[in-house]
């Protein structure tokens, strides 16, 4: 089975831009997770959705928005971007929520200048 | 507040001896912690879990102990082998919450 794959890879933006992140899980795959990690930090939980609909949401700002396609692919959208927003976010499918055995993708690399 | 830390920012151990990465929670109601593993420029990859009913879960190389009265678990690397070198990360979930990840250790293995 293909792993999780994310687009882009890389990224660069100016402050106060916006950008949509995406996501596709494992096939079969319904839940998908998404989290921020910057130097130092640990990951931080963004948000989950499971079958398209929001699950749990971490404590982030409403600029950080997400959705779930019928097919299970998401995408994260973060507008008003300031440069602490620059980071690798991570996407992470599982077979169901509440399985907490997640598989993550190689990230974006999200840089704020 | 860090309901999962993971005190050690680093750690160096020569190649064939044992690595020890330690976790500790502060969450009671924590039931299901997990290891992973992180390569630069790569996403964590799962290595091992551990439930609460169980205080000791052993696949190859790798054993995952639970202390639930210290609220503490640690992670042991036998042998430890030069590409075990990488960050990993402690983390801890209860009932259907979201994973809380620690900030990682990053082990450095010498040949």
């Amino acid at each position: 089975k293909a792993g999780v794959t994310q687009t882009p890879r890389y990224l660069i933006k100016t402050r106060g831009q916006q950008v949509t992140l995406s996501c596709s899980p494992i096939s079969g795959h319904r839940s998908v997770s998404w989290y921020q990690q910057t130097p130092g930090q640990g990951l931080q939980f963004l948000f989950e959705y499971f079958s398209e609909t929001q699950r749990n949401k971490g404590n982030f700002p409403g600029r950080f928005s997400g959705r779930q396609f019928s097919n299970s692919r998401s995408e994260m959208n973060v507008s008003t971007l300031e440069l602490g927003d620059s980071a690798l976010y991570l996407c992470a499918s599982s077979s169901r929520t509440g399985v907490f055995v997640q598989y993550f993708g190689p990230g974006t690399r999200l840089t704020v200048t | 507040d860090q309901q999962v830390k993971q005190n050690s920012p680093s750690l160096s151990v020569q190649e064939g001896r044992i690595s020890i990465l330690n976790c500790d929670y502060t969450n009671s109601m924590f039931d299901y912690f997990l290891w992973y593993k992180k390569y630069p420029a790569e996403g964590p990859t799962f290595l091992i879990s551990i439930s609460s009913i169980k205080d000791k879960n052993e696949d190859g190389r790798f054993t995952v102990f639970l202390n639930k009265s210290a609220k503490h678990l640690s992670l042991h690397i036998v042998p430890s082998q030069p590409g075990d070198s990488a960050v990993y990360f402690c983390a801890a979930s209860g009932g259907n919450t979201p994973l809380v990840f620690g900030k990682g250790t990053r082990l450095s293995v010498i040949a």
